[in-house]
C-alpha cells in the first residue's frame, strides 16, 4: 500500500511570502497521476494541480507543481490571503487506486 | 456546468447500512471515460477515497473498506448510490462524490459534501 506523507503538518506564513509543501511517497508514483487540491473549511476540496505540474482550470499561476518519482512539491509563489487553506496531494495508480496525503495546513503568521 | 449533490440521512445507528446518492446535473453520468467517485474526511482529519464506478457499472473499491461498500449506478436518474454496511462511530465523516477524469485520473468536480454521524 502506497503512503502520500506531507510536510510540514503546519505552515506559518505571510501575505506575499513564498510557500513551498512537500509530498513524498513510500514508492515511486507516476507523475501523471500526482494532483494537488486546496480545502478551506467547510467547503469540498478544489483541483489545483494535475499530472503532477499542470495548473487546473483557473488556477491562478501564482500555484505550480513540480517533482517525480516519490518526492513532489507545490509552491505558491506570493501568497494571497485566500490562499490560506489546507493542502492535499493525490496519487492515483498503485493501491489502494486513489490515496491522499495527510495534508498541510497553510496559515497566517 | 456539471454539478454534483449528495443526498442521503444525516444520521444513521451503529450496525446498520449509511446509504447515499449522488444526484449529477448539468452532464451525463454517461459520458465516456468518467469515473464517479465517494470520497471521504471524519471530523478533523484527511480525505479518504471509497470507491469508484463507471457507467457501464464496472467498480473499484478501497481494499479497507471493501467487504462493506456496495457502489451502483443508475443512468436513467444520472445517480450513483454508496452503501455503506455495519457501521460504526469511525464511520462517521463528510460524504463527498466527485467526477474522476480521464487520462490523469484527477477528481475535477466535487459535491458540496454531506455529513454522516453514526450514533445511536
Amino acid at each position: 500500500e502506497i503512503v502520500l506523507t506531507q510536510s510540514p503538518g503546519t505552515l506559518s506564513l505571510s501575505p506575499g511570502e513564498r510557500a513551498t509543501l512537500s509530498c513524498r511517497a513510500s514508492q515511486s508514483v507516476s507523475s501523471s497521476y500526482l494532483a494537488w487540491y486546496q480545502q478551506k473549511p467547510g467547503q469540498a476540496p478544489r483541483l489545483l494541480i494535475y499530472g503532477a505540474s499542470s495548473r487546473a482550470t483557473g488556477i491562478p499561476d501564482r500555484f505550480s507543481g513540480s517533482g517525480s518519482g516519490t518526492d513532489f512539491t507545490l509552491t505558491i509563489s506570493r501568497l494571497e490571503p485566500e490562499d490560506f487553506a489546507v493542502y492535499y496531494c493525490q496519487q492515483y495508480g498503485s493501491s489502494p487506486l486513489h490515496t491522499f496525503g495527510q495534508g498541510t495546513k497553510l496559515e497566517i503568521k | 456546468q456539471l454539478q454534483l449533490q449528495e443526498s442521503g440521512p444525516g444520521l444513521v445507528k451503529p450496525s446498520e447500512t449509511l446509504s447515499l446518492t449522488c444526484t449529477v446535473s448539468g452532464g451525463s453520468i454517461s459520458s465516456s471515460s468518467y469515473y464517479w467517485g465517494w470520497i471521504r474526511q471524519p471530523p478533523g482529519k484527511g480525505l479518504e477515497w471509497i470507491g469508484s464506478i463507471y457507467y457501464s457499472g464496472s467498480t473499484y473499491y478501497n481494499p479497507s473498506l471493501k467487504s462493506r461498500v456496495t457502489i451502483s449506478v443508475d443512468t436513467s436518474k444520472n445517480q450513483f448510490s454508496l452503501k455503506l454496511s455495519s457501521v460504526t462511530a469511525a464511520d462517521t465523516a463528510v460524504y463527498y462524490c466527485a467526477r474522476r477524469a480521464p487520462i490523469y485520473f484527477y477528481m475535477d468536480v466535487w459535491g458540496k459534501g454531506t455529513t454522516v454521524t453514526v450514533s445511536s
